[in-house]
């Protein structure tokens, strides 16, 4: 089944821009879709097919996409970013439509 | 608004079943803009997708053989049935609902709940 790797952990000071990967073969073939999960809490929907923001959700965060690499770019990182990331593919050519990422851990220093 | 909100027991015996209910406030569970599906997360771990239901249901192969997802339409609710657990099944369970453009986001969830698997 398809499968997709996340960065464990990453950092960012207040102020500057996050970029949070997730890769994968041909992933450019496929819906991305992102989450920001904060402790204690359920996980929220930030980007659905690849770049689009439901309401609500601010336009810090964005979404790209490559043919190996999708990206959540988290512009002017504020504290209350701090929370743990998963991407999701939607991959309907095989038996696993839901696949998500082991998800990064966002530290803001 | 649409809101789901899990109920079961916390605590489950090795070998026997998992069963949990996810309540639909906002919206109808037979309505035909959603797949409803439940997810979970072993403690400190990542996102596990168990299978959804849209008239007919969809598993992740790796649990189908021990998974039920079913719709009561007169409580507006679902719910998960997963057999044989063991230790490997505690986790955090979420109801989720994904739209029926078969994009599979998810888009509401629910707290979630835990469920321990005891010996």
């Amino acid at each position: 089944s398809y499968a997709v790797t996340q960065p464990p952990s990453l950092s960012a000071a207040p102020g500057e821009t996050a970029r949070i990967t997730c890769g994968g073969n041909n992933i450019r073939t496929r819906r991305v879709h992102w989450y920001l999960q904060r402790p204690g809490q359920a996980p929220v929907l930030l980007i659905y097919n690849v770049n689009n923001r439901p309401s609500g959700i601010p336009e810090r965060f964005s979404g790209s996409i490559s043919w190996s690499t999708a990206t959540l770019t988290v512009s002017t990182v504020e504290a209350g970013d701090e929370a743990a990331y998963f991407c999701q593919v939607s991959d309907t050519t095989g038996d696993l439509p839901v696949v998500f990422g082991g998800g990064t851990q966002l530290t803001v220093l | 608004q649409l809101q789901l909100q899990e109920s079961g027991p916390g605590l489950v015996t090795a070998s026997e079943t998992l069963s949990l209910t996810c309540n639909v406030s906002g919206d109808s569970v037979s309505s035909t803009d959603y797949y409803w599906g439940w997810i979970r997360q072993s403690p400190g771990k990542g996102l596990e997708w168990i299978g959804s239901i849209y008239g007919k249901m969809y598993y992740n192969p790796s649990l189908r053989s021990r998974v039920t997802i079913s719709v009561d339409t007169y409580k507006n609710q679902f719910s998960l049935k997963l057999s044989s657990v063991t230790a490997a099944d505690t986790a955090i369970y979420y109801c989720a609902n994904s739209y029926s453009n078969g994009y599979w986001y998810f888009g509401h969830w629910g707290r979630g709940t835990l469920v321990t698997v005891s010996s």
